[in-house]
């Protein structure tokens, strides 16, 4: 089966950075992935990893260790629009692309 | 706009009934994947079709059934539905490695 964990709620404040970590035990890996959602709405694609290390993309980054299960997305000089959940979610097979998600931390970003 | 498009946005039905969520991927992407958002759950994978052929099944109901058409549309059919069968359903579309999601349909169940 597929165990995949994130906190549940964040808060932080503007212009500040957070950090959400997921683990995750998989029968599988081809890949870790994060999306933003806000409520109500479709997830949207934040980025991807596959091999470990940092992937930098503007305010956000993502880091992944293979060996350890473990991934965290790094949001930084955080702004309002930035309160959401963000999901995470991994890959198992090489076959289809189905995704397993986590259930999502909630990010409050306040004043 | 992610270019996946779904249809209704929103539905209300009663329970024992039978709906049609409709959804259009991408333009040039094959495959469609098919999930649920409730409550109580995150994001459930359902099911997935790659160019009219399913490809990968989740933990979808026998009361649930989907199809991919040859213009690449795919439908998904849930039956004899209950309450706890209203959800947030999402439809993607996407290529390894990604995945762009459609806006949803809402379906409420009464």
């Amino acid at each position: 089966g597929q165990n995949i964990d994130q906190p549940t709620e964040m808060t932080a404040t503007e212009g500040a950075i957070v950090q959400i970590n997921c683990t995750y035990q998989t029968s599988g890996f081809n890949g870790l992935f994060w999306y933003q959602q806000h409520a109500g709405e479709a997830p949207t694609f934040l980025s991807y990893n596959v091999l470990d290390g940092l992937e930098e993309k503007g305010r956000f980054s993502s880091f992944l260790s293979r060996s350890k299960g473990y991934s965290y997305l790094l949001l930084k000089e955080l702004q309002m629009k930035d309160s959401a959940s963000y999901l995470c979610a991994v890959r198992s097979s090489s076959n289809d692309y189905k995704l397993s998600f986590g259930a999502g931390t909630t990010v409050t970003v306040r004043a | 706009d992610s270019g996946v498009t779904q249809t209704p946005k929103h539905l209300i039905t009663a329970t024992g009934q039978r709906v049609t969520l409709r959804c259009s991927p991408r333009s040039g992407d094959l495959s469609v994947y098919w999930y649920q958002q409730s409550l109580d759950q995150g994001l459930q994978f359902l099911i997935q079709y790659y160019n009219g052929e399913e490809r990968a099944k989740g933990n979808i109901l026998e009361r649930f059934s989907a199809q991919q058409f040859p213009d690449l549309h795919s439908e998904l059919n849930l039956s004899s539905l209950e309450l706890g069968d209203s959800a947030l359903y999402f439809c993607a579309s996407g290529e390894a490695p990604l995945a762009f999601f459609g806006q949803g349909t809402r379906l409420t169940v009464v």
